[in-house]
């Protein structure tokens, strides 16, 4: 099992720009996490999908931050436009479902905005 | 909202002694999990905990879960420098499906 994909690694853009965050979870999970860590407010959730389905979105910074899930193996997170604030580690994460099952999570994307 | 707070932040040891990490949540927990972040790495599942009062040991690591489940703790013997890096508590509440992260406590261990 490759585990849970993110692409890319890093990323360095200029303010303005859009940002678009790729995860491949783990096949067979039905649950997928998005992730935002920094040092000054630690690991946040920002949006979960159950069978692709957006459950809750209420950590979503704001409008500018968009997430889907087209199949279930697929999802993006998009920020658009993106602010030296939005620099962050962002990671995926997927899980079987389940009452509470541990999460897997990807390698996480370093984003760097200018 | 829930509020998952640990204790300490930072924390270093020689190599060798022991290292424990608190965990308080502002709600009762249906269940809380622990994870462990290497520098630059991912946060990886150590272990659950769901009942009252639960111990677990994985060889140096012990994991308790308080009577009240608003508390858990992890406790690392005799700690090595493989023990370096962020440890995360990580709990529900009542039917929440996601899980709120602790700020984690981050273990130097100096050789």
């Amino acid at each position: 099992d490759a585990g849970v994909i993110q692409s890319p690694r890093h990323e360095v853009t200029e303010m303005g720009q859009e940002v678009t965050l790729r995860c491949k979870p783990i096949s067979g999970h039905d649950y997928l996490f998005w992730y935002r860590q920094t040092m000054m407010r630690g690991l946040e959730l920002l949006i979960y999908f159950n069978n692709n389905v957006p459950i809750d979105d209420s950590g979503m910074p704001e409008d500018r931050f968009s997430a889907k899930m087209p199949n279930a193996s697929f999802s993006t997170l998009k920020i658009q436009p993106s602010e030296p604030r939005d620099s962050a580690v962002y990671f995926c994460a997927s899980s079987k479902q389940g009452k509470v099952e541990k999460l897997f999570f990807g390698s996480g994307t370093q984003l760097s905005v200018l | 909202g829930q509020q998952v707070m640990q204790i300490p932040q930072y924390q270093h040891v020689q190599e060798g002694e022991d290292f424990t990490t608190y965990c308080n949540s502002s709600t009762t927990l249906s269940n809380i999990q622990w994870y462990k972040q290497r520098p630059g790495g991912h946060p990886v599942f150590l272990i659950q905990l769901v009942k009252s009062g639960e111990v677990k040991k994985q060889k140096r690591l012990t994991f308790q879960f308080g009577e009240a489940k608003k508390n858990s703790s992890l406790h690392i013997t005799a700690t090595q420098t493989t023990d370096v890096g962020t440890y995360f508590c990580a709990g529900t509440s009542g039917s929440a499906r996601q899980l709120t992260f602790g700020s984690g406590t981050q273990l130097t261990v100096l050789p």
